[in-house]
């Protein structure tokens, strides 16, 4: 089982809000791990959106707007990025991680989220 | 504004060597962990390699140990990977990234082909 599980892909409206899930495998807390956030458009590098550890200790990333917002779920071991109010521009894949053990960093394998 | 520029990649045959160089400004480099990710074609994201601000702490992805060397240079501001015995798997855009402050490179393409 993967450390860290994305959905492969989603999809919303414009307009909509889109939840993206990071799921820990099991054993692992949720509450324990800074989760961070980031964004890669096609043919680009990714772009650092955020982490989120709790409500009192977050970051956005620079010029990140606020529509793209961080949070957990502790009954289902995940982490969430929400992006509200959907717009083309937010077609990309999303991306999840953690600084794991002896200072390794795990990614999720990645969200494709299509906006149509 | 974090600013990270990967240089080094290029066409290498299989059992060739490679370093690979970041340089970063628009942050105080000597503060912060910094870490190497790549990307193979069409495939997610890898960690590789993690280094402390100081040097003094050096981490790799189990696979490739070995055979990656991460270092750094304080004084010049600049991120190293030495990558040796290349394989065609290692095709890879790689990134230079800093997780705190959040900050990524447009990456440096490693091709390994004979």
């Amino acid at each position: 089982q993967a450390v860290l599980t994305q959905p492969s892909s989603l999809s919303a409206s414009p307009g909509a809000s889109a939840s993206l899930t990071c799921t820990l495998r099991s054993g692992i807390s949720v509450g324990t791990y800074n989760i961070y956030w980031y964004q890669q458009k096609s043919g680009s590098p990714p772009q650092y959106l955020l982490r989120y550890k709790s409500d009192s200790d977050k970051q956005q990333g620079s010029g990140v707007p606020s529509r793209f917002s961080g949070s957990k779920d502790a009954s289902a071991n995940a982490g969430i990025l929400l992006i509200s109010g959907l717009q083309s521009e937010d077609e990309a894949d999303y991306y999840c991680a953690i600084w794991y053990s002896s200072a390794s960093v795990i990614f999720g394998g990645g969200t494709k989220l299509t906006v149509l | 504004e974090v600013l990270l520029v990967e240089s080094g990649g290029g066409l290498v045959q299989p059992g060739g060597s490679l370093r690979l160089s970041c340089a970063a400004s628009g942050f105080t480099f000597s503060r912060y962990w910094m870490t190497w990710v790549r990307q193979a074609p069409g495939k997610g994201l890898e960690w590789v390699a993690n280094i402390k601000s100081d040097g003094s702490e050096k981490y790799y992805v189990d696979s490739e140990k070995g055979r990656f060397t991460i270092s750094r240079d304080n004084a010049k501001n600049s991120l190293y990977l030495q990558i040796t015995s290349l394989r065609v798997d290692d095709t890879a855009v790689y990134y230079c990234v800093t997780f705190t402050p959040g900050g990524w490179g447009q990456g440096t393409l490693v091709t390994v082909s004979s």
